[in-house]
Protein backbone atom coordinates (compact mmCIF):
# COMPACT_ATOMS: atom_id res chain seq x y z
CA UNK A 1 0.00 0.00 0.00
CA UNK A 2 1.40 3.61 -1.10
CA UNK A 3 1.67 6.22 1.93
CA UNK A 4 0.16 8.77 0.19
CA UNK A 5 -3.12 7.56 -2.43
CA UNK A 6 -4.95 9.81 -4.25
CA UNK A 7 -6.41 9.75 -7.63
CA UNK A 8 -4.62 10.40 -10.84
CA UNK A 9 -7.90 11.80 -12.66
CA UNK A 10 -8.34 14.07 -14.84
CA UNK A 11 -10.78 15.23 -12.73
CA UNK A 12 -12.94 17.41 -14.75
CA UNK A 13 -15.39 19.84 -13.72
CA UNK A 14 -17.50 23.10 -15.15
CA UNK A 15 -16.37 26.38 -14.28
CA UNK A 16 -18.18 27.45 -11.27
CA UNK A 17 -18.92 24.10 -9.69
CA UNK A 18 -17.47 22.66 -6.26
CA UNK A 19 -14.30 20.65 -7.19
CA UNK A 20 -13.01 17.75 -4.53
CA UNK A 21 -9.83 16.23 -4.59
CA UNK A 22 -9.09 13.49 -1.60
CA UNK A 23 -6.44 12.04 -0.35
CA UNK A 24 -5.29 8.63 1.70
CA UNK A 25 -2.32 7.92 3.79
CA UNK A 26 -1.74 5.14 5.72
CA UNK A 27 0.30 6.18 8.62
CA UNK A 28 -1.75 6.41 11.65
CA UNK A 29 0.76 8.53 13.25
CA UNK A 30 0.92 11.29 10.82
CA UNK A 31 0.27 15.28 12.51
CA UNK A 32 0.88 17.46 9.24
CA UNK A 33 -0.87 17.72 6.26
CA UNK A 34 -0.67 19.60 2.96
CA UNK A 35 -2.02 20.52 -0.28
CA UNK A 36 0.09 21.72 -2.84
CA UNK A 37 -0.86 22.90 -6.35
CA UNK A 38 1.72 22.18 -9.54
CA UNK A 39 0.88 23.48 -12.89
CA UNK A 40 2.51 22.18 -15.46
CA UNK A 41 6.00 22.73 -16.05
CA UNK A 42 6.33 24.75 -12.56
CA UNK A 43 6.77 23.78 -9.09
CA UNK A 44 4.47 23.09 -6.40
CA UNK A 45 3.13 25.82 -4.66
CA UNK A 46 1.63 25.28 -1.09
CA UNK A 47 -1.70 26.33 -1.06
CA UNK A 48 -3.05 24.89 2.29
CA UNK A 49 -2.40 23.03 5.52
CA UNK A 50 -4.23 21.43 7.86
CA UNK A 51 -3.31 19.95 11.16
CA UNK A 52 -6.41 19.35 12.87
CA UNK A 53 -9.70 17.89 12.55
CA UNK A 54 -12.25 19.05 11.15
CA UNK A 55 -12.36 21.92 8.14
CA UNK A 56 -10.21 24.53 7.13
CA UNK A 57 -11.22 27.33 5.26
CA UNK A 58 -9.02 29.65 3.11
CA UNK A 59 -10.80 31.93 0.08
CA UNK A 60 -12.29 29.42 -2.03
CA UNK A 61 -10.53 26.57 -0.54
CA UNK A 62 -11.39 24.00 2.10
CA UNK A 63 -9.29 21.47 3.57
CA UNK A 64 -11.20 18.25 5.44
CA UNK A 65 -8.79 16.08 7.72
CA UNK A 66 -10.76 13.17 9.13
CA UNK A 67 -7.51 11.14 10.95
CA UNK A 68 -9.59 8.38 12.58
CA UNK A 69 -10.51 7.92 8.71
CA UNK A 70 -6.95 8.64 7.34
CA UNK A 71 -8.20 11.11 4.91
CA UNK A 72 -7.38 14.55 3.91
CA UNK A 73 -9.83 16.53 0.76
CA UNK A 74 -9.39 19.59 -0.79
CA UNK A 75 -12.64 21.52 -1.89
CA UNK A 76 -12.49 24.43 -4.36
CA UNK A 77 -15.43 26.47 -4.49
CA UNK A 78 -16.46 28.33 -7.57
CA UNK A 79 -13.48 26.75 -9.79
CA UNK A 80 -12.12 28.65 -12.08
CA UNK A 81 -10.16 27.58 -15.38
CA UNK A 82 -7.15 28.86 -13.41
CA UNK A 83 -7.32 26.21 -10.94
CA UNK A 84 -6.42 23.70 -13.72
CA UNK A 85 -4.02 22.18 -12.40
CA UNK A 86 -2.18 19.03 -10.90
CA UNK A 87 -3.00 18.94 -6.82
CA UNK A 88 -0.37 17.14 -5.02
CA UNK A 89 -1.38 15.87 -1.07
CA UNK A 90 1.37 15.83 0.96
CA UNK A 91 1.60 14.04 4.75
CA UNK A 92 4.33 14.65 7.51
CA UNK A 93 6.05 11.29 8.13
CA UNK A 94 5.35 10.52 11.93
CA UNK A 95 8.76 11.98 14.20
CA UNK A 96 10.35 14.63 13.35
CA UNK A 97 12.78 14.44 9.96
CA UNK A 98 10.26 17.22 8.58
CA UNK A 99 10.10 14.73 5.52
CA UNK A 100 7.01 15.15 3.46
CA UNK A 101 5.65 12.10 1.50
CA UNK A 102 3.38 13.03 -1.35
CA UNK A 103 0.93 11.52 -3.30
CA UNK A 104 1.00 10.74 -7.17
CA UNK A 105 -1.36 14.41 -7.53
CA UNK A 106 -5.18 14.34 -9.09
CA UNK A 107 -4.97 16.19 -12.28
CA UNK A 108 -7.68 18.77 -12.42
CA UNK A 109 -9.51 20.44 -15.71
CA UNK A 110 -11.81 23.28 -15.25
CA UNK A 111 -13.79 23.53 -18.45
CA UNK A 112 -15.23 27.25 -19.54
CA UNK B 1 4.94 32.61 2.42
CA UNK B 2 8.49 32.28 2.70
CA UNK B 3 10.52 32.52 -1.22
CA UNK B 4 12.66 30.15 -2.12
CA UNK B 5 14.96 30.65 -5.00
CA UNK B 6 17.18 28.16 -7.42
CA UNK B 7 19.56 28.75 -9.72
CA UNK B 8 19.94 28.19 -13.03
CA UNK B 9 16.40 27.86 -13.93
CA UNK B 10 17.24 25.69 -17.02
CA UNK B 11 20.65 23.82 -17.82
CA UNK B 12 21.62 22.12 -21.08
CA UNK B 13 25.34 20.26 -20.28
CA UNK B 14 27.32 17.38 -22.40
CA UNK B 15 27.76 13.98 -20.68
CA UNK B 16 30.46 13.49 -18.68
CA UNK B 17 30.34 17.09 -16.93
CA UNK B 18 28.79 18.56 -13.68
CA UNK B 19 26.18 21.23 -12.75
CA UNK B 20 25.76 22.86 -9.67
CA UNK B 21 22.58 24.18 -8.39
CA UNK B 22 21.97 26.64 -6.36
CA UNK B 23 18.83 26.66 -3.67
CA UNK B 24 18.76 29.86 -1.77
CA UNK B 25 16.06 30.70 1.21
CA UNK B 26 15.34 34.58 0.57
CA UNK B 27 13.82 35.82 3.31
CA UNK B 28 14.01 33.57 6.46
CA UNK B 29 17.27 30.99 7.41
CA UNK B 30 16.05 27.29 7.07
CA UNK B 31 17.77 24.91 8.92
CA UNK B 32 16.60 22.26 6.76
CA UNK B 33 16.29 21.80 3.26
CA UNK B 34 15.19 18.96 0.75
CA UNK B 35 16.13 18.03 -2.60
CA UNK B 36 13.70 16.70 -5.53
CA UNK B 37 13.64 15.45 -8.69
CA UNK B 38 10.73 14.74 -10.60
CA UNK B 39 10.18 13.26 -13.73
CA UNK B 40 7.25 14.09 -16.33
CA UNK B 41 4.48 13.25 -15.10
CA UNK B 42 5.36 11.71 -12.18
CA UNK B 43 4.86 12.80 -8.80
CA UNK B 44 7.83 14.33 -6.49
CA UNK B 45 10.66 11.98 -5.55
CA UNK B 46 12.45 13.01 -2.22
CA UNK B 47 16.59 12.64 -3.32
CA UNK B 48 17.86 14.09 -0.04
CA UNK B 49 17.42 15.99 3.51
CA UNK B 50 20.38 18.57 3.57
CA UNK B 51 20.87 20.16 7.23
CA UNK B 52 22.84 22.92 7.73
CA UNK B 53 25.97 22.47 9.33
CA UNK B 54 25.76 18.53 8.43
CA UNK B 55 26.00 15.71 5.97
CA UNK B 56 23.08 15.13 3.73
CA UNK B 57 20.89 12.50 4.40
CA UNK B 58 20.25 10.56 1.37
CA UNK B 59 17.21 8.62 0.06
CA UNK B 60 17.17 4.93 -0.40
CA UNK B 61 18.67 4.52 -4.13
CA UNK B 62 20.18 7.84 -4.46
CA UNK B 63 23.70 7.71 -5.20
CA UNK B 64 25.04 10.59 -2.75
CA UNK B 65 28.49 10.31 -4.75
CA UNK B 66 26.87 11.14 -7.98
CA UNK B 67 24.60 13.94 -6.01
CA UNK B 68 26.37 15.77 -3.87
CA UNK B 69 24.59 18.23 -1.57
CA UNK B 70 26.53 20.69 0.77
CA UNK B 71 24.69 23.33 3.10
CA UNK B 72 26.98 25.90 3.64
CA UNK B 73 24.65 28.42 5.60
CA UNK B 74 21.58 28.72 6.64
CA UNK B 75 19.99 30.49 3.34
CA UNK B 76 22.29 28.04 0.89
CA UNK B 77 22.06 24.40 -0.06
CA UNK B 78 23.75 23.20 -2.94
CA UNK B 79 22.71 19.98 -5.13
CA UNK B 80 25.98 19.14 -7.45
CA UNK B 81 25.48 16.47 -10.17
CA UNK B 82 28.59 14.90 -11.04
CA UNK B 83 29.72 12.78 -14.53
CA UNK B 84 26.38 13.77 -15.85
CA UNK B 85 24.48 11.20 -17.80
CA UNK B 86 21.34 12.07 -20.08
CA UNK B 87 18.96 9.65 -17.77
CA UNK B 88 19.68 12.14 -14.92
CA UNK B 89 17.97 14.56 -16.96
CA UNK B 90 15.08 15.81 -14.96
CA UNK B 91 13.72 18.80 -13.24
CA UNK B 92 14.92 19.22 -9.97
CA UNK B 93 13.49 20.98 -7.12
CA UNK B 94 14.70 22.47 -3.79
CA UNK B 95 12.47 23.04 -0.61
CA UNK B 96 13.32 24.81 2.26
CA UNK B 97 11.08 24.38 5.81
CA UNK B 98 9.49 26.94 7.35
CA UNK B 99 8.32 26.07 10.72
CA UNK B 100 6.47 23.49 11.63
CA UNK B 101 6.42 20.86 8.54
CA UNK B 102 5.56 23.25 5.98
CA UNK B 103 7.71 23.20 2.94
CA UNK B 104 8.19 26.12 0.30
CA UNK B 105 9.49 25.47 -3.32
CA UNK B 106 11.78 26.81 -5.36
CA UNK B 107 10.46 27.16 -8.99
CA UNK B 108 13.34 24.07 -10.09
CA UNK B 109 16.11 23.74 -12.20
CA UNK B 110 15.41 21.65 -15.69
CA UNK B 111 18.49 19.98 -16.71
CA UNK B 112 19.16 18.55 -19.87
CA UNK B 113 22.41 16.39 -20.35
CA UNK B 114 22.85 15.66 -24.30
Amino acid sequence: QKEVEQNSGPLSVPEGAIASLNCTYSDRVSQSFFWYRQYSGKSPELIMSIYSNGDKEDGRFTAQLNKASQYVSLLIRDSQPSDSATYLCAVNLSGNTGKLIFGQGTTLQVKP
Amino acid sequence: GAVVSQHPSRVICKSGTSVKIECRSLDFQATTMFWYRQFPKKSLMLMATSNEGSKATYEQGVEKDKFLINHASLTLSTLTVTSAHPEDSSFYICSARVDGYEQYFGPGTRLTVT
